[in-house]
């Protein structure tokens, strides 16, 4: 059972490169996320969806979109990639009213 | 809004107990919970507690939740070096007909032999 899985686990980009983080989820929940990771931040949420085709933003969505086109999968975009968004970046799910929400791998993501 | 605080870090010895604090603002948090996250991986549930309780006990960890303060603490016993990781708080609320899930700062824990 994969859970979740985010793909690339590494990434470097150059200013003002723009690619798009994926994440995929085989356990049928409606509910996902995507959150960076900065030390001494905690995990800050960007994005969030609550169902397939609907999204809304979190507390640090500036820079960044992303695309619910499915119930799998929620994948994060940047257009115009920013020193300031390097990060480890966080993609979980859960079901609507569940107690647990499950975290992939992460990706590491350097913009220089 | 949302806000919640934890140390940044907590030093033991092996076979001491730690606790681990941690405050909230939304009153209306349905579940707080304690994640791990080892160095390296993603954040693994550890144990939650539904906001009407007081306590949650499993194995070597208990959960002390005092909703009037808006306090909740994880207490590991007989800490073990490895137990030495990342912890991290965390509140769900709904939210516009959501369930948020805000995490805290996270707590280093180092635990030496």
């Amino acid at each position: 059972n994969a859970g979740v899985t985010q793909t690339p686990k590494f990434q470097v980009l150059k200013t003002g490169q723009s690619m798009t983080l994926q994440c995929a989820q085989d356990m049928n929940h409606n509910s996902m996320y995507w959150y960076r990771q900065d030390p001494g931040m905690g995990l800050r949420l960007i994005y969030y969806s609550a169902s397939e085709g609907t999204t809304d933003k979190g507390e640090v969505p500036n820079g960044y979109n992303v695309s619910r086109l499915n119930k799998r999968e929620f994948s994060l975009r940047l257009e115009s990639a920013a020193p300031s968004q390097t990060s480890v970046y966080f993609c979980a799910s859960r079901e609507g009213g569940a107690t647990e929400a499950f975290f992939g791998q992460g990706t590491r993501l350097t913009v220089v | 809004g949302e806000d919640v605080e934890q140390s940044l870090f907590l030093s033991v010895r092996e076979g001491d107990s730690s606790v681990i604090n941690c405050t909230y603002t939304d009153s209306s948090s349905t579940y707080l919970y304690w994640y791990k996250q080892e160095p390296g991986a993603g954040l693994q549930l550890l144990t939650y507690i539904f906001s009407n309780m007081d306590m949650k006990q499993d194995q070597r960890l208990t959960v002390l939740l005092n909703k009037k303060d808006k306090h909740l603490s994880l207490r590991i016993a007989d800490t073990q070096t490895g137990d030495s990781a990342i912890y991290f708080c965390a509140e769900s609320f709904m939210n516009t007909g959501f369930q948020k899930l805000v995490f805290g700062t996270g707590t280093r824990l180092l635990v030496s032999p």
